[in-house]
């Protein structure tokens, strides 16, 4: 059974037009990630979330934001996007606490298309 | 700057030949992760290797993590053309949770 799930799994959009990819999990982890991944690429960590505390990584353009309503899910919101933007998008979590060997554990991804 | 350096970015090899793809850093990492891809799917965890010294096998796969924690490497014997993806490590550091470090990948095809 799928532990971490992204809707949708493909996404079209055009040029500007904001959109909302979505992200929930029944693992009842404390931290959320939301990755981009480009054709044949390592994901690159947007920002995470510790519980409702939120991190943006030093070069995650302002474009991009993210919510947390609760523990079970997570936005990824793009205001304007671009045609750069087009990606996957990786949702994944982890659980929290001291304590190396906590891997993620990711979703399918949504695959993002601009027009 | 990468914190991973994933080698060799692409491997094409025949069926039943033997690979290994390595993951070096100078820094070091509380656990270090390994991933297979599909492509228009996520990674999915193949291993986690958390002492240093320490070696997983998962049926023709074997993984090794550094005595320093730094550096680990993937070894597939006999490969199938099933083997086929992006191999991504990710080494983790955090105190009270992980932060992820992704190496580049290395994208493996394997021939019939």
């Amino acid at each position: 059974d799928a532990m971490v799930i992204q809707n949708p799994r493909y996404q079209v959009t055009q040029f500007g037009k904001p959109v909302t990819l979505s992200c929930s999990q029944t693992l009842n982890h404390n931290v959320m990630y939301w990755y981009q991944q480009k054709s044949s690429q390592a994901p690159k960590l947007l920002f995470h979330y510790y519980d409702k505390d939120f991190n943006n990584e030093a070069d995650t353009p302002d474009n991009f934001q993210s919510r947390r309503p609760n523990t079970s899910f997570c936005f990824l919101d793009i205001r304007s996007p671009g045609l750069g933007d087009a990606a996957m998008y990786l949702c994944a979590t982890s659980s929290g606490g001291q304590g190396g060997n906590q891997p993620q554990h990711f979703g399918d991804g949504t695959r993002l298309s601009i027009l | 700057t990468q914190l991973l350096e994933q080698s060799p970015q692409f491997l094409s090899i025949q069926e039943g030949e033997n690979l290994t793809v390595y993951c070096n850093s100078s820094s070091v990492f509380s656990s270090l992760q390994w991933y297979r891809q599909e492509p228009g799917e996520g990674p999915v965890l193949l291993v986690t290797v958390v002492t240093g010294g320490e070696v997983k096998k998962l049926k023709r796969l074997t993984f090794q993590f550094g005595d320093a924690r730094k550096d680990s490497s993937l070894h597939i014997t006999a490969a199938q053309p099933g083997d086929t993806g992006l191999y991504l490590c990710a080494g983790a550091k955090g105190d009270w949770f992980n932060k992820f470090y992704f190496g580049s990948g290395t994208k493996l095809n394997v021939k019939p």
